[in-house]
C-alpha cells in the first residue's frame, strides 16, 4: 500500500527565516512520482513541483528548494528567506507511475509566516 | 486562461438530504477528478474521468454518491442521501494529460447537520 506521512501538523516561523517541511513516504514500486502542492486560505491546492522517482537531483527554484532521498523514502521541501506570503498548508503526495491524477496525499503540514 | 470553476461555494444541509456540485474545468483538458478534502486531512480521490468515461471510481461510496460528466466537459458530484461524515470540501481538479499536475477549483464546502 502506499503512504504519505508529513509529521509536522503545525510550524510557525518569523518572517526570514529558513523553514523545512517534511515527508516521508511508503510504496512498493520502483516507478512513482511525487509531488508537492500549497492550498492557500482560498482553497484550492497549487501544484509546486512534481519529481520521479528516477530523477533524485535536488531541485531549487527561487526561495524553494527540495531534496529527494530514495534511500531514505523522504522528498523534503525547504523555504528560504520566507515570507508572510508563503503562509498555507503544504502536501506532500505520491502517485504510482500510470496513475498520475490518482494522488495519495499527506495530512499536510500548515505553516504560519509571522511578520 | 480561466481556471477550475465550482459551484456552490458552500452548502449547508440536513443529513438524509441531497446536494449536488458542479464543476467546469480549464477549457481543452480531458482528465477530470473529484477529491474529498475533510477537515484537518489531505484530500482523497473519489471518482477520475477521461473524457466523459470513468477512469477510476473504486474510492466512491456509490451507494449515496455518483458523479457524471456528459459531454467530456464539465461534471457533476451528488450525494444522496448525504450523512454527517460527508461534511468536507469536494475539490474538482483538471489536467491536460493524466500527469499529476491538477489545476484545482477553490471547493465547495459541505456541511451535514
Amino acid at each position: 500500500a502506499q503512504k504519505v506521512t508529513q509529521a509536522q501538523t503545525e510550524i510557525s516561523v518569523v518572517e526570514k527565516e529558513d523553514v523545512t517541511l517534511d515527508c516521508v513516504y511508503e510504496t512498493r514500486d520502483t516507478t512513482y512520482y511525487l509531488f508537492w502542492y500549497k492550498q492557500p486560505p482560498s482553497g484550492e491546492l497549487v501544484f509546486l513541483i512534481r519529481r520521479n522517482s528516477f530523477d533524485e537531483q535536488n531541485e531549487i527554484s527561487g526561495r524553494y528548494s527540495w531534496n529527494f532521498q530514495k534511500s531514505t523514502s523522504s522528498f523534503n521541501f525547504t523555504i528560504t528567506a520566507s515570507q508572510v506570503v508563503d503562509s498555507a498548508v503544504y502536501f506532500c503526495a505520491l502517485t504510482r507511475y500510470n496513475q498520475g491524477g490518482k494522488l495519495i496525499f499527506g495530512q499536510g503540514t500548515e505553516l504560519s509566516v509571522k511578520p | 486562461e480561466a481556471g477550475v470553476a465550482q459551484s456552490p461555494r458552500y452548502k449547508i444541509i440536513e443529513k438524509r438530504q441531497s446536494v449536488a456540485f458542479w464543476c467546469n474545468p480549464i477549457s481543452g483538458h480531458a482528465t477530470l477528478y473529484w477529491y474529498q478534502q475533510i477537515l484537518g486531512q489531505g484530500p482523497k480521490l473519489l471518482i477520475q474521468f477521461q473524457n466523459n468515461g470513468v477512469v477510476d471510481d473504486s474510492q466512491l461510496p456509490k451507494d449515496r454518491f455518483s458523479a457524471e460528466r456528459l459531454k467530456g466537459v464539465d461534471s457533476t458530484l451528488k450525494i444522496q442521501p448525504a450523512k454527517l461524515e460527508d461534511s468536507a470540501v469536494y475539490l474538482c481538479a483538471s489536467s491536460h494529460r493524466d500527469s499529476g499536475e491538477l489545476f484545482f477549483g477553490e471547493g465547495s464546502r459541505l456541511t451535514v447537520l
